[in-house]
């Protein structure tokens, strides 16, 4: 069964402040990982994606997510975020044998200044 | 970077009507999606769709539900007739392959309310 948990639905942070925002995973085959943000009134935009090599994958505007098999978590991180970082965060799967992906919940990230 | 635009942004119909949400994708794009959205819930699959033909369909896509995409034009998913439930945000996404690493580009969404 393939499924996406994000057990975080609110996180704040300060400005300037370090982020982590959770994802654990369940995939029967190889997973395709994602985190796309969606700012408010927008459709949702790729971040970053996994799909094999080194587990620590670069995004854009700083951030960063580590791939872990042995914990089937992919977490998003950034060392400093900013006020505009606050948006919805979502992790999602991709089944590697169809287009079918799957969402997290998603995350709302507040950055207080 | 590429947009994808989901025309109206809001529609609300009373129950048993019909509607027609509209998309219209990343110009060179050849895949669309379809995802649902209720709200405080997760955003789900609905449907895939490619060279004029549905390829993947979920659960959730009734039969009174139908996507086409008319002489490359907008990509539409049309609700016959409409119920209470169908009521969510219906986010139309685009990708230029169908692989698995294929970035999906997402639309606004448009939300629908059934009364």
């Amino acid at each position: 069964a393939q499924s996406v948990t994000q057990p975080d639905a609110r996180v704040t942070v300060s400005e300037g402040a370090s982020l982590q925002l959770r994802c654990k995973y369940s995939s029967s085959g190889t997973p395709y990982l994602f985190w796309y943000v969606q700012y408010p009134r927008q459709g949702l935009q790729l971040l970053l994606k996994y799909y094999s090599g080194d587990p620590v994958v670069q995004g854009v505007n700083g951030f960063e997510a580590e791939f872990s098999k042995s914990n089937s978590s992919f977490h998003l991180r950034k060392a400093s975020v900013h006020w505009s970082d606050s948006a919805v965060y979502f992790c999602v799967l991709r089944r590697n044998s169809n287009n079918r992906i799957f969402f997290g919940d998603g995350t709302q990230l507040v950055v207080k200044p | 970077g590429p947009k994808v635009l989901q025309i109206p942004s809001h529609q609300i119909i009373d129950m048993g009507q019909m509607v027609t949400l509209n998309c219209d994708p990343v110009s060179n794009h050849l895949y669309f999606y379809w995802y649902k959205q209720i709200l405080g819930q997760q955003m789900e699959f609905l449907v895939n769709f490619y060279n004029g033909k549905v390829m993947e369909k979920s659960k959730l896509f009734k039969d009174q539900f139908s996507v086409e995409r008319p002489d490359g034009s907008y990509f539409t998913l049309k609700i016959q007739p409409t119920a209470l439930e169908d009521s969510a945000v219906y986010f139309c996404a685009s990708s230029s392959s169908g692989g698995n690493y294929a970035e999906q580009f997402f639309g606004p969404g448009t939300r629908l309310t059934v009364l």
